[in-house]
């Protein structure tokens, strides 16, 4: 199975600041990759799918990006309601791995 | 607008099996792939099989082989995963979320998941 190392697995950050979060892949996936916002007890929402199209509705302030299998995850200035949980998703090889989750946390 | 809406939740003892539910509207039943992923309380996202609505044919991840089957209606546009020979660390919330041909189509709608608890 594709292995999909997320870091960090957790951060406190201020409103403001630029996060970045990012997943490495095991091996080359191409673009098939998408990130994922969880809230707590609430179901995953697709934020950017194919690496770095973002879904609709989903404010400017998050962006994707992919160099080689590395994929990155950043909102430019965080926000109150971005907190929660951030997986990555990898669906170019079967099964489907996610990335372990980074945990975001407003100071 | 593409629904896809699931069974509630459940409370089974060790040993037990459960089915849940997954029904979709929305778009057309055929041309989608239904995945079942579940998380387990405070744990990763973890992906436990598929099914091809159109033929029927599955895919299981080698952890839940021998304990999950997956089937389709057609008539209902619903999916069902049943797991059996329940144990305590299967108590997850279950999600089943479909997948269709290019990425925009990945795991893009969810059901609202149906929580599992497996206890004595």
């Amino acid at each position: 199975d594709i292995q999909m190392t997320q870091s960090p697995s957790s951060l406190s950050a201020s409103v403001g600041d630029r996060l970045t979060i990012t997943c490495r892949a095991s091996q080359f996936i191409r673009n098939d990759l998408n990130w994922y916002q969880q809230k707590p007890g609430k179901v995953p929402k697709r934020l950017i799918y194919g690496a770095s199209s973002l879904e609709s509705g989903v404010p400017a302030r998050f962006s994707g990006s992919a160099f080689g299998t590395e994929f990155t995850l950043t909102i430019s200035s965080l926000q109150p309601e971005d907190f929660g949980s951030y997986y990555c998703l990898q669906h170019n090889f079967y099964p489907p791995t996610f990335g372990a989750g980074t945990k975001v946390e407003i100071k | 607008q593409v629904h896809l809406v699931q069974s509630g939740a459940e409370m089974k003892k060790p040993g037990a099996s459960v089915n849940v539910s997954c029904t979709t509207s929305g778009y057309t039943f055929s041309t989608y792939y239904i995945h079942w992923v579940r998380q387990a309380p405070g744990q990763n996202l973890e992906w436990m099989g598929r099914i091809n609505p159109s033929s029927g044919s599955t895919s299981y991840t080698q952890k839940f082989q021998g304990r999950v089957t997956m089937a389709s209606d057609s008539s209902t546009t619903t999916v069902y995963m049943e797991l059996s020979s329940l144990r305590s660390d299967d108590t997850a919330m279950y999600y089943c979320t479909r997948y269709g041909s290019g990425s925009f189509n990945v795991f893009d709608h969810w059901g609202q998941g149906t929580l599992v608890i497996v206890s004595s």
